[in-house]
């Protein structure tokens, strides 16, 4: 079975910087790896899909990237609405697995 | 508006079971694979099940297998979730959500989610 992990587990931020999140995967799963961010209280939001491709309605200032088995979730000039937890999710085959996440505090 | 909305969780005793269920709207059901994914509190999520667009094909997770049977009804725009032999470890908040492409045939294939339902708290307690 695939493990995903993600790093780090917290990150403090201020407004205005960029913030980079990383994922790894245990094995290949190709580009099937999606990002999701998930504020206190509210289900989890599709951001990225395909490693790369922004889902819609994502501003631009989240982009997604690949590496071999390391992905990267970027968001550039964080604003306070981006306080979240940030989760990485591997859907190359079953059973469907997500990272442990990445808090991001923006303050 | 494309919606989900789940409801029927609630308080459990051990050994006790519960049918949750998710009202889908705004799209075309049918035409989508469905899945559920909980949340205990304060960790991670969790992938529950699978289950293809026309009800013919469904997997689960190893934790739930056995014990929860997943279930749609595309004339009623629904999913539901039955779960036996419910255990504490199942608390959680359960939430259904979407498959991000629609489908012809069944995929069979794991995918994205893009939509996702607001969650339904189940407690199972003593």
């Amino acid at each position: 079975e695939i493990v995903m992990t993600q790093s780090p587990a917290t990150l403090s931020v201020s407004p205005g910087e960029r913030a980079t999140l990383s994922c790894r995967a245990s094995q290949s799963v190709s580009y099937s790896l999606a990002w999701y961010q998930q504020r206190p209280g509210q289900a989890p939001r599709l951001l990225i899909y395909g490693a790369t491709t922004r889902a819609t309605g994502i501003p631009a200032r989240f982009s997604g990237s690949r590496s071999g088995t390391e992905f990267t979730l970027t968001i550039s000039s964080l604003q306070s609405e981006d306080s979240a937890v940030y989760f990485c999710q591997q859907y190359d085959e079953w059973p469907v697995l997500f990272g442990p996440g990445t808090r991001v505090d923006v303050k | 508006e494309v919606q989900l909305v789940e409801s029927g969780g609630g308080l459990v005793q051990p050994g006790g079971s519960l049918r949750l269920s998710c009202a889908a709207s705004g799209f075309t059901f049918s035409s989508y694979e469905m899945n559920w994914v909980r949340q205990a509190p304060g960790k991670g999520l969790e992938w529950v099940s699978y289950i293809s667009s026309s009800a013919s094909i469904s997997y689960y997770a190893d934790s739930v297998k056995g014990r929860f049977t997943i279930s749609r009804d595309n004339a009623k725009n629904s999913l539901y979730l039955q779960m036996n032999s419910l255990r504490a470890e199942d608390t959680a908040v359960y939430y259904c959500a979407r498959d991000i492409a629609a489908v012809v045939a069944a995929t069979l294939e794991p995918d994205a989610f893009d939509v996702w339902g607001q969650g339904t708290r189940v407690t199972v307690s003593s």
